[in-house]
């Protein structure tokens, strides 16, 4: 079945540490998004990518920093320059970088 | 003032009430998504529409784009309709609602 795939679903890192956030998608598409969820907002856009190889920053994306190596994978690194890490991050995807949106399971980062 | 305003922020029903979720926005879309985000945390597309009205089983959406407004109606409520329910608008970016949390009593 195709869809989105984001690991680990759970993360706890000590303050000081770069984690890196796995995002997978077999849909074929082109574009990929990261978001940052905190209670009682709306999710907020870190990066995006439209094509390989290239990414485009969103309204957060002081102290974080992605990949686009391949068209399925969009890794994100979640770096000790993030000043208040802890967050459910959410990758999503759409074709050519409009319509439907699909949306990963997420992952809940904990800083102790 | 947010670009993407939901109403109302938490909503209790009983079993088999008619829903209704509210969404006004600021700035000019191409379209306007409705999302679903259950407990665990996945969000899941139930309609992209960017004029009238659409309908998939008990859930309908509809959209004014002169007034800025749309509203996802549930007909016939059921517990596992219990999520929270984001407004979505395309712009120059996606943004989105704060969500609303709805609890349905059995």
């Amino acid at each position: 079945d195709g869809g989105i795939t984001q690991s680990p679903k759970y993360l706890f890192r000590k303050e000081g540490q770069n984690v890196t956030l796995s995002c997978e998608q077999n849909l074929n598409h082109d574009a990929m998004y990261w978001y940052r969820q905190d209670p009682g907002q709306g999710l907020r856009l870190i990066y995006y990518s439209q094509i390989v190889n290239d990414f485009q920053k969103g309204d957060i994306a002081e102290g974080y920093s992605v990949s686009r190596e391949k068209k399925e994978s969009f890794p994100l690194t979640v770096t000790s320059a993030q000043k208040n890490p802890t967050a459910f991050y959410l990758c999503a995807s759409t074709p050519a970088g409009a319509g439907e949106l699909f949306f990963g399971e997420g992952s809940r980062l904990t800083v102790l | 003032k947010n670009e993407v305003e939901q109403s109302p922020q938490n909503l209790t029903a009983q079993e088999g009430e008619f829903i209704t979720i509210n969404c006004s926005y600021s700035v000019g879309i191409s379209a306007l998504h409705w999302l679903q985000q259950h407990p665990g945390g996945g969000i899941v597309s139930l309609f992209m529409l960017s004029s009238g009205k659409k309908k998939h089983g008990r859930l309908i959406a509809t959209i004014n784009i002169q007034e800025k407004h749309s509203s996802l109606h549930i007909t016939a409520s059921h517990p596992r309709d219990s999520a929270v329910y984001i407004c979505a608008v395309e712009s120059s970016t996606l943004v989105f609602g704060a969500g609303t949390i709805l609890r349905v009593k059995s």
